[in-house]
């Protein structure tokens, strides 16, 4: 499978303890993405990576929140102290980081927090 | 501020009709625009896409029309078939300085196509 491979697939866990996630993009793909998406609406934006270097956080990712993508290949999304609106389908995708070239998505890990 | 807009939350169509799905934004810098089909569960999958110098692009039944001027694009599925039942996002980028390809999404379109 060459595709997007997001690890785990669905995570309970209860409010207060740590998470993390794990996305393995397409291996050619130098630029990786994390997404969040919650009932009735649209993936939004997280924070991304061009190669190991992370250039832009979004103003939702709180100081819970933090990425790392250290070799490059695959990155972690950990979320500590997690609250009941942390629940959320967590997206990672990649791409090829050229022009006009589409970013791939995996299949998400769907947080719940009870 | 929602600056990608879908604004029908769904879409009824019969099997072999033509499905229009309709995307209005506001930033006048996105210049890259993208169609993903989503299936309940599963990571949205890429169906088209359009660049800014374009005004349309082709792909067997799906063809996306872009108005700059409007600021709207639209999707365009010909014939439909049941298959294609699942919600549509359309998305948006500004690659100004061959920046992030950050994508912004609308709210999505839930299509029903009826055998």
């Amino acid at each position: 499978d060459t595709g997007v491979s997001q690890n785990p697939r669905h995570k309970i866990t209860k409010r207060g303890q740590n998470v993390t996630f794990r996305c393995d993009p397409i291996s050619e793909h130098n630029r990786l993405y994390w997404y969040r998406q919650t009932l009735g609406q649209g993936p939004e934006f997280l924070t991304y990576f061009q190669n190991e270097a992370q250039l832009e956080k979004s103003r939702l990712l709180s100081d819970r929140f933090s990425a790392e993508r250290p070799k490059g290949s695959f990155s972690t999304l950990e979320i500590q102290r997690t609250e009941q609106g942390d629940s959320a389908m967590y997206l990672c995708a990649s791409s090829l980081g050229a022009t006009d070239t589409e970013a791939f998505f995996g299949q998400g890990t769907r947080l719940t927090v009870v | 501020d929602q600056q990608v807009k879908q604004n029908s939350p769904s879409l009824s169509v019969q099997e072999g009709r033509i499905s229009i799905l309709n995307c209005d934004y506001t930033n006048s810098m996105f210049d890259y625009f993208l169609w993903y089909k989503k299936y309940p569960a599963e990571g949205p999958t890429f169906l088209i896409s359009i660049s800014s110098i374009k005004d349309k692009n082709e792909d067997g039944r799906f063809t996306v029309f872009l108005n700059k001027s409007a600021k709207h694009l639209s999707l365009h599925i010909v014939p439909s078939q049941p298959g294609d039942s699942a919600v549509y996002f359309c998305a948006a980028s500004a690659r100004y300085g061959g920046a992030t390809n950050k994508l912004i999404f609308g709210t999505g379109t839930l299509l029903a196509v009826q055998p």
